[in-house]
């Protein structure tokens, strides 16, 4: 199994409270994202990085924000959580982001926000 | 843009029960495509690929053929176990936004003993 390894598992917060999930990788990959699964909607994404301090927006970026400063570490900061983002949150590692290389997925954070 | 369209479920089978999940693409380019499996309270794993025209994923018994003809990358297998109770999403990469995937909204599988 690719190591990723996703913090924290579960959490439960406050309308209007920040909230920072972090993944964190052992392989050495270049390419790291941000999903979120919602039922209905199978994993759509929020951002991604190419690589230390290169990060782009995804599908569903709005009120989100992310940050990576090592090679290993993906942040993802929700700067004032809504009920809406209530979600299932994935990260993924890609090692050079090219078509027909497949993601490794993280085991998920549940975030519930009420 | 590009979109993935896959069979609502949720699907209930028996154990040794013939499996076909459809999975027809939208996508400008040649992209490759994916099916990754999820188990209850895990990540996604992928499950096979195919990255270009008439190829053909396969692993544990799951077989996916990429038609180009009829956009299409159904996923098959000859005989369910209880162990293949997950969800299943099907996936495309045109590589135009370094790798990103395109997911489509999952279908269900129960297997029944």
């Amino acid at each position: 199994d690719a190591g990723i390894t996703q913090s924290p598992r579960h959490k439960v917060t406050e309308t209007g409270t920040p909230v920072t999930l972090r993944c964190h990788q052992t392989e050495n990959h270049r390419y790291m994202y941000w999903y979120r699964q919602d039922p209905g909607h199978g994993l759509r994404l929020i951002h991604y990085s190419y690589g230390v301090k290169d990060t782009d927006k995804g599908e569903v970026s709005d009120g989100y924000s992310v940050s990576r400063s090592k090679t290993e570490d993906f942040l993802l900061t929700l700067e004032s959580a809504t009920s809406s983002q209530t979600s299932v949150y994935f990260c993924a590692i890609s090692e050079f982001g090219s078509r027909d290389q497949p993601q490794h997925f993280g085991d998920g954070t549940r975030l519930s926000i009420l | 843009g590009n979109s993935v369209t896959q069979m609502e479920g949720p699907v209930t089978l028996s154990e040794e029960a013939f499996l076909t999940i459809n999975c027809t693409y939208t996508a400008t380019g040649y992209p490759s495509l994916f099916w990754y499996v999820q188990y209850p309270g895990e990540g996604l794993q992928l499950l096979l690929k195919a990255t270009k025209a008439d190829d053909k994923g396969s692993n544990k018994g799951f077989e996916a053929t990429y038609r180009k003809e009829t956009t299409s990358f159904h996923l098959e297998k000859g005989s369910v176990q209880v162990s293949d109770s997950a969800v299943y999403f099907c996936a495309l990469s045109d590589g135009g936004s370094q790798g990103n995937l395109i997911f489509g909204k999952g279908t269900k599988l129960s297997v029944k003993p």
